[in-house]
């Protein structure tokens, strides 16, 4: 259906370490994936995406792998710091433009 | 650009009251979008506007929630009568068009209390 699965749901991290964040989905019409962050009393702010003709997209720190016969994509932040600490969120777009978001990841970077 | 105009930020109530969320889009922007944030059940799309037309509100929960976007710059999401479980926080986001690959751009949010 038009669920999204987002795994998982909390990372702790040390700074440096790499992150890495995964969606699945089940409907084989969807050709858009965004990826959001969403730092506390904020909006969800988008960060990367991806389109199914592409399999990767990489922009600085911050890469998004996307395995359209498996249905499921990938958010991987490389050398992460503190200021990537923020609930991330996966989201799989539909014919119009709709957006169905995963459940959020609370990511945590120690200093 | 200033972004995403949501008024108020916060919002105490009490059940029974009616409730106005107000949106500025980004100007310029043709697609207009309703979210609800809980923690129970994530980012929820309310509705979604395209050249100030309603073009899916299956996401509305309930007769008690109405929208309405009357001119290209302004959208109100009313509540009438709110309940406590209307409690959480509510984005608006707009975009260009409305495409399936266009960013969407969130306001900051109302985060709306109801006693």
């Amino acid at each position: 259906g038009e669920n999204v699965e987002q795994h998982p749901s909390t990372l702790s991290v040390q700074e440096g370490d790499s992150a890495v964040i995964k969606c699945t989905y089940s409907d084989s019409a969807s050709n858009y994936f965004p990826w959001y962050k969403q730092e506390l009393g904020k909006g969800p702010q988008l960060i990367i995406d991806i389109r199914s003709n592409v399999g990767e997209k990489k922009d600085q720190r911050i890469a998004v792998t996307l395995n359209k016969t498996a249905k499921h994509f990938s958010l991987h932040i490389t050398e992460t710091q503190p200021e990537d600490s923020a609930v991330y969120f996966c989201a799989r777009g539909t014919s119009y433009g709709k957006l169905t978001f995963g459940q959020g990841t609370i990511l945590t970077v120690h200093p | 650009d200033a972004g995403v105009i949501q008024s108020p930020r916060h919002e105490v109530t009490e059940m029974g009251q009616e409730v106005t969320l107000r949106c500025k889009p980004i100007s310029g922007h043709n697609s207009l979008f309703w979210y609800r944030q809980t923690m129970m059940r994530g980012l929820e799309l309310l509705i979604y506007f395209n050249n100030n037309v309603p073009i899916d509100d299956s996401g509305m929960p309930e007769d008690r929630f109405s929208a309405k976007m009357p001119n290209a710059s302004f959208s109100t999401l009313k509540i009438q009568p709110s309940e406590p479980r209307d409690s959480a926080v509510y984005f608006c986001a707009s975009s260009l068009d409305g495409r399936q690959e266009e960013t969407q751009y969130f306001g900051p949010g109302t985060r709306l209390l109801v006693l």
